[in-house]
């Protein structure tokens, strides 16, 4: 079963918007992944935060981890057409595999 | 710009028939993923090796599975008989675990379709 549950499934928003996605988990992590995938293609890894740190930046990215409400959340700043694609947080519990969630669709319109 | 490949990257068969799924990892990366993807499971994991060897395969129904890595440049996924269900997108990633912390590499995916 998925360990992260994206909220929302889909979010529509105009093009220098913000867009905040949301990732609840249910058991103890070592880290938690952010993921990009376009349409018809692999996942792109965007970025990742550790289980002992609070919040991280790279470029427009800005994510957060709460551990005590196990919640993570990405905000892509200034959003910008290219970045319609779907979202997906993963956790990583050990050194090894990776739980993904079932993602966000994001859509930017001009 | 070292990247994961896969071939083929769509495949049209038919119920029955074997299907052989190959994929190349980024050079130096000693962990490889094989994810299917549907839009009703979403993204979910069949298994993964690390230096080569079988770790986990839980996630693949074996009846009709099987992965293996006959060397480190080449991992397969095979599917003997193939089913109808099967039809999915498999991705297969790589990746290295450094300091614990494991970033995965995904390949374009395989768009099986089984008729």
């Amino acid at each position: 079963s998925q360990q992260g549950e994206e909220d929302p499934q889909a979010l529509s928003i105009q093009e220098g918007e913000n867009a905040t996605m949301n990732c609840s988990y249910k058991t103890s992590i070592n880290n938690l992944q952010w993921y990009r995938q376009n349409s018809g293609r692999g996942l792109v890894h965007l970025i990742l935060i550790r289980s002992n740190e609070r919040e991280k930046h790279s470029g427009r990215l800005r994510v957060t981890l709460d551990t005590s409400k196990k919640s993570s959340s990405l905000l892509i700043t200034a959003s910008r057409a290219a970045d319609t694609a779907s979202y997906f947080c993963a956790t990583q519990q050990g050194a090894q595999k990776l739980v993904f969630g079932q993602g966000t669709r994001l859509t930017i319109n001009p | 710009d070292a990247r994961v490949t896969q071939t083929p990257r769509d495949k049209v068969t038919e119920m029955g028939q074997e299907v052989t799924m190959r994929c190349q990892p980024i050079l130096g990366h000693n962990t490889v993923f094989w994810y299917r993807q549907t839009m009703m499971q979403g993204l979910e994991l069949l298994a993964y090796f690390r230096n080569r060897a079988p770790l986990d395969d839980s996630g693949m129904p074996k009846d009709r599975f099987s992965a293996e890595m006959p060397d480190a440049t080449l991992a397969t996924l095979k599917i003997q008989p193939s089913e109808p269900r099967d039809s999915a997108v498999y991705f297969c990633a790589s990746g290295t675990v450094a300091g614990g912390y494991n970033e995965q590499f995904f390949g374009p995916g395989t768009r099986l379709t089984v008729l």
